[in-house]
């Protein structure tokens, strides 16, 4: 699986849009971008996941760049309850493989 | 919305004895994982399990390590010989068979070895 590399940590004001970027320079060809959180030691949470095209969901977007080396999670109005690490994951979609967590980024939401 | 669960959320024991973790996943996955992690370090898999048997397995799971779908409903975690190094946080993943194919995981269970 490629390689991901995550700021350690990023800061975000209540109410704006927090931005957390990943890069994935060596990602292949049939390598999805997955993105977890994990909101002080409980289970990681499944956020989003993308190919190559833009995707929306309830909880956030993900924008995979055009030569998806990388991508940015974007939370569009970021809640104290939105502090947590934010995990960016580069795996094939296989029937069993696990995912590597990687150290992420810690997001604090400061009112 | 259906949860993975996992019983106890805290068990202490003494180094030695042996410790069954308990976890029970959605109902209609058919894939299931347990990952852990050390205080303050990431997230670590180690073992995935389908259709009764382990798919893959990571070499922090060794021999003292087995799991079990000893039921329907539950998918169990036994340690045979806690050390303190086994401390940790246990958490249980299932995911659906074929698409999509994100894990939900349960809240886990903080093992505390003394």
């Amino acid at each position: 699986d490629a390689k991901t590399t995550q700021p350690p940590s990023m800061d975000c004001a209540e109410g704006r849009a927090a931005n957390l970027p990943c890069n994935h320079s060596t990602i292949s060809g049939n390598e999805y971008v997955y993105w977890y959180r994990q909101i002080h030691s409980q289970g990681p949470q499944y956020i989003i996941h993308g190919l190559k095209n833009n995707e929306t969901n309830e909880m956030a977007s993900l924008i995979i760049t055009e030569d998806r080396k990388s991508s940015t999670l974007i939370l569009p109005h970021a809640t104290l309850r939105d502090t947590a690490v934010y995990y960016c994951i580069v795996r094939e979609r296989t029937m069993a493989q696990n995912f590597v967590f990687g150290p992420g980024t810690r997001l604090s939401v400061l009112p | 919305e259906p949860e993975v669960t996992q019983t106890p959320s805290h068990q202490v024991t003494q180094m030695g004895q042996e410790v069954i973790l308990r976890c029970v996943p959605i109902s209609n996955h058919l894939y299931f994982y347990w990952y852990r992690q050390i205080l303050g370090q990431k997230v670590e898999f180690l073992v995935s399990f389908y259709n009764n048997e382990i798919s893959e397995k990571s070499e922090i799971f060794d021999d003292q390590f087995s799991v079990e779908r000893p039921d329907g409903s539950n998918f169990t975690l036994k340690i045979r010989s806690t050390k303190l190094e086994d401390s940790a946080m246990y958490f249980c993943a299932s995911r659906y068979s074929g698409q999509p194919d994100e894990q939900y995981f349960g809240p886990g269970t903080r093992l505390t070895v003394t």
